[in-house]
């Protein structure tokens, strides 16, 4: 049972570059989210998915895509990356059920936007 | 919308100490508390957290927490700090129904002197 995993663990832009943050669990929940975090500022929630092909905004959605195809799966894309991107990112997952389940968090993806 | 105020971004105990990192939220309904510790270079790890069931909350590690609802608080202690209690903290609320959505305060970090 591997958890949550990330990949890259840390990856190099220059602005206007592509990529995509891969996330993958293997617990079966069907709730994922994507923070970012910034020094000062905690942990900010972009995106999030209560299940496969369902997904919607968090706090600082501008700048990211999601989908949403598999139970396991939850990428998220830069399509056009901005020094203000730079950041690391944290993807999470937790059974949704009707009282607060745990999270688990990756270990997080360092992005440097030159 | 709620918030998280976490007061001192640094705290610094002797080892043996007593701990304790404090937090303050707001929110317009009764919401459900958290925790979260992180080590260098890791994904957060839940400590503890409240529900609305005993106000009093044990967790992992040693540590606790006591919601307060007159103070808006949920201040984290430890009664005598470790050196591997060195690390950063997050308190973080949400509330129903999207108990699994949190907002985070910026984070204390703990060091604890020899």
């Amino acid at each position: 049972n591997a958890g949550v995993t990330q990949t890259p663990k840390f990856q190099v832009l220059k602005t206007g570059q592509s990529m995509t943050l891969q996330c993958a669990q293997d617990m079966n929940h069907e709730y994922m989210s994507w923070y970012r975090q910034d020094p000062g500022m905690g942990l900010r929630l972009i995106h999030y998915s209560v299940g496969a092909g369902i997904t919607d905004q968090g706090e600082v959605p501008n700048g990211y895509n999601v989908s949403r195809s598999t139970t396991e799966d939850f990428p998220l894309r830069l399509l056009s990356a901005a020094p203000s991107q730079t950041s690391v990112y944290f993807c999470a997952s937790s059974n949704r059920g009707q009282s607060i389940e745990t999270q688990y968090f990756g270990p997080g993806t360092r992005l440097l936007v030159l | 919308a709620q918030s998280v105020t976490q007061l001192g971004s640094h705290v610094s105990v002797s080892e043996g100490a007593l701990v304790l990192l404090r937090c303050n939220y707001s929110s317009s309904v009764p919401p459900y508390l958290f925790w979260y510790v992180q080590y260098p270079n890791q994904g957060l790890q839940l400590l503890l957290k409240y529900t609305s069931a005993a106000t009093l909350v044990k967790g992992i590690n040693g540590f606790e927490a006591e919601f307060k609802k007159s103070e808006t608080s949920f201040h984290l202690t430890k009664p005598s700090a470790h050196m591997s209690d060195a690390a950063e903290y997050f308190c973080a609320v949400s509330v129903p129904p999207r108990g699994n959505m949190l907002t985070f305060g910026g984070g204390t970090r703990l060091m604890v002197k020899p």
